[in-house]
């Protein structure tokens, strides 16, 4: 089945900087979905893309899709330490969402 | 109502003994669904409620697990016969409708099984 890859693994910024994350995918999608998710318990939607859109934006998050790559990015500009969290793309198939296995994201003041 | 919300926050069984998870989806929800995620890993797909249809079922990973949904609202996932491996946080969300929609998180329900 398809499922989110998200990379790196883990990224350790500082304040201020921007964080980048990458999601590789393995079918077609209708949409891609990107969650945050504070330590270990229920993850809070960021932001939802559909196929036919290129580029999202929603405040400091700034969310890409190329269909041709299968590959998003979610983009946090201006990070603060209160953005630290696991953040997960997933992507329909079927009736659910499939993850990937997420990106550590470690800010530091 | 508020949010999605599940009970208990934390269970701590014996090896042998049976749970039962409770989820209170978003009131209109019709879409709700059971994920289980295991320590620094992501989100397992367990199973999917929508509206009166059949269950999707296809995540469960063993027939001690099983799952209802009363009144296309309230969820309890039942675990039986608990193994030491099923020891994760169990994770429910409810949406609009399908997955293509944003789906709202619950807070976890952490299981130990010693």
């Amino acid at each position: 089945s398809q499922q989110g890859e998200e990379d790196p693994q883990a990224l350790s910024i500082q304040e201020g900087e921007n964080a980048t994350m990458n999601c590789s995918y393995k079918t077609s999608i209708n949409n891609l979905q990107w969650y945050r998710q504070n330590s270990g318990r229920g993850l809070v939607h960021l932001i939802l893309i559909r196929s036919n859109e290129r580029e999202k934006h929603s405040g400091r998050l700034r969310v890409t899709l190329d269909t041709s790559k299968k590959s998003s990015s979610l983009l946090i500009t201006a990070s603060r330490a209160a953005d630290t969290a696991s953040y997960f793309c997933a992507t329909g198939e079927g009736g659910n969402l499939i993850f990937g296995k997420g990106t550590k994201l470690s800010v530091k003041p | 109502g508020a949010g999605v919300s599940q009970s208990p926050s934390n269970k701590v069984t014996e090896k042998g003994k049976d749970v039962e998870l409770r989820c209170d989806p978003i009131s209109g929800h019709t879409a709700l669904y059971w994920y289980r995620q295991s320590l620094g890993q992501g989100l397992e797909f367990l199973i999917y409620f929508q509206g009166n249809s059949a269950p999707d079922k296809s995540g469960l990973p063993s027939d001690r697990f099983s799952a209802e949904r009363t009144g296309g609202s309230v969820s309890t996932l039942t675990i039986q016969r608990t193994q030491q491996e099923d020891s994760a946080v169990y994770l429910c969300a409810s949406s609009l409708a399908s997955y293509q929609e944003t789906q709202y998180f619950g807070p976890g329900t952490r299981l130990l099984v010693l």
